[in-house]
């Protein structure tokens, strides 16, 4: 069965720090890999997305991501953090060809000062 | 504005109620999909459409949950005979065929 974990519930970091956020999957063939962000009151954001190709994959406000097939990992990361990236972040992955996306449980950003 | 929009935003209801939601999606969106979500939880799915055929129902959706999609324009998400274990943040999304999902800003449900 499909599942996503996201390993760390939260992190703090200090603004102008770089972040990583963890994400492991279990899937059986090559998945659509995705990372949202919501924000308290907001509805979840699409950051970016990995369907095939390149493995690292450029998103918006300054993420990235990195598509491991060996590791079964879609860590998301940013090289300075800036306040207004305080959030929640959620990995997901989808079904080629299908609809239903699995969403990991969230890793909550907080930045320090 | 064109993007995901979810009536009403806040619901507070009582115990045993009925509830109804409403999400019109994008669109130009052929695909719309229900998830629940609670605190600390990734949303998780309840259901999907295709147009207007309800192609896929989680276990999650008992029967007191229903959803339609009228016409393959805007869906509704009712829930009868409320609980509170109903309590939780109702997300609608939209997509055109299987690119990503645009989610809306939620319908929060609080059963007292």
């Amino acid at each position: 069965a499909q599942s996503v974990t996201q390993p760390d519930i939260h992190i703090t970091v200090s603004e102008g720090a770089s972040l990583e956020l963890r994400c492991n999957y279990s899937y059986g063939a090559t998945p659509y890999l995705f990372w949202y962000v919501q924000s308290p009151g907001q509805g979840l954001q699409l950051l970016l997305k990995y369907f095939s190709g390149d493995t690292l994959v450029q998103g918006i406000k300054g993420f990235e991501a990195e598509f491991k097939r060996s590791q079964s990992s879609f860590n998301l990361r940013k090289p300075s953090v800036h306040w207004s990236d305080a959030a929640e972040y959620f990995c997901a992955v989808g079904h080629t060809g299908g609809f239903k996306t699995i969403f990991g449980a969230g890793t909550r950003l907080f930045v320090k000062a | 504005d064109t993007g995901v929009s979810q009536n009403p935003r806040h619901k507070i209801t009582k115990r045993g109620q009925n509830v109804t939601f409403r999400c019109d999606p994008i669109s130009e969106h052929n695909r719309l999909y229900w998830y629940r979500q609670t605190l600390g939880q990734g949303p998780e799915f309840l259901t999907y459409f295709q147009n207007e055929a309800q192609l896929e129902k989680s276990r999650l959706l008992s029967d007191r949950f229903s959803a339609e999609r009228p016409k393959g324009s805007f869906s509704t998400l009712e829930i009868q005979r409320t609980e509170q274990g109903d309590s939780a943040m109702y997300l609608c999304a939209s997509s055109f065929r299987q690119d990503e999902q645009f989610f809306g800003p939620g319908t929060r449900l609080t059963v007292l």
